[in-house]
């Protein structure tokens, strides 16, 4: 079955530094999505994608996040310069999103990237 | 806006007894509902949802969950609950499909022997 897939599992990273997460969505999905879960809290949305641009964004997501489809296959989360709150696990998600206006598609989760900024 | 609250953060029950984990929402539209778990170390795993139609809807591992529109309500039932079902389970809620899933607070679920 397909998967939607993370690399890496685990990152560490220095306050300040820049990182770049990773995401293969499954092959046919159109829509990607980013979310982030702080240990104990709510998951929560960051952005979503949609040919080749964001489709939405919450408060969450400012200029030190971006998003990049760089091929056919990923789609990357870039932090410019993490902060300690940015520590969380990061979750990518895809929607296949059917023709019909009211598609029932859902959203397909990856197994997530654990962020630690020391 | 929607927003979704689910009403105690950790669950136990016993072992073959029923399991009940409550989910209420807010739409300004008619919602799109779904139900979530992850288990430790591992990402969300889509246990059921509920689009349009039937009110009552079946899952995966013997979950059903029943849309009542006028509690705004989405519990999610299992009849029975095995040791395997311990994990953290999440409701989430989207006005339409495509857009953002909100999530609710989790609920973390202990079976014991």
């Amino acid at each position: 079955e397909p998967e939607v897939t993370q690399t890496p599992s685990h990152q560490v990273t220095q306050m300040g530094q820049e990182v770049i997460l990773r995401c293969v969505p499954i092959s046919n999905h159109l829509y990607f999505y980013w979310y982030r879960q702080i240990l104990g809290q709510k998951v929560e949305f960051l952005v979503s994608f949609y040919n080749n641009e964001i489709s939405e964004k919450s408060e969450i997501f400012d200029d030190q996040f971006s998003v990049e489809r760089p091929d056919g296959s990923n789609f990357t989360l870039k932090i410019r310069s993490t902060k300690l709150e940015d520590s969380a696990m990061y979750f990518c998600a895809s929607l296949r999103q059917g023709a019909q206006a009211y598609s029932t598609d859902t959203q397909y989760f990856g197994p997530g990237t654990r962020l630690t900024v020391l | 806006a929607q927003s979704v609250t689910q009403l105690g953060s950790h669950v136990s029950v016993s072992e073959g007894a029923l399991v009940l984990l409550r989910c209420n929402y807010s739409s300004s539209v008619p919602p799109y509902l779904f139900w979530y778990v992850q288990y430790p170390n591992q990402g969300l795993q889509l246990l059921l949802k509920y689009t349009t139609g039937a009110t009552l809807v079946k899952g995966i591992n013997g979950f059903e969950a029943e849309f009542k529109k006028s509690e705004t309500s989405f519990h999610l039932t299992k009849p029975s609950a095995h040791m395997s079902d311990a994990a953290e389970y999440f409701c989430a809620v989207t006005p339409t499909s495509g857009s953002r899933l909100t999530f609710g607070e989790g609920t973390q679920l202990t079976v014991n022997p």
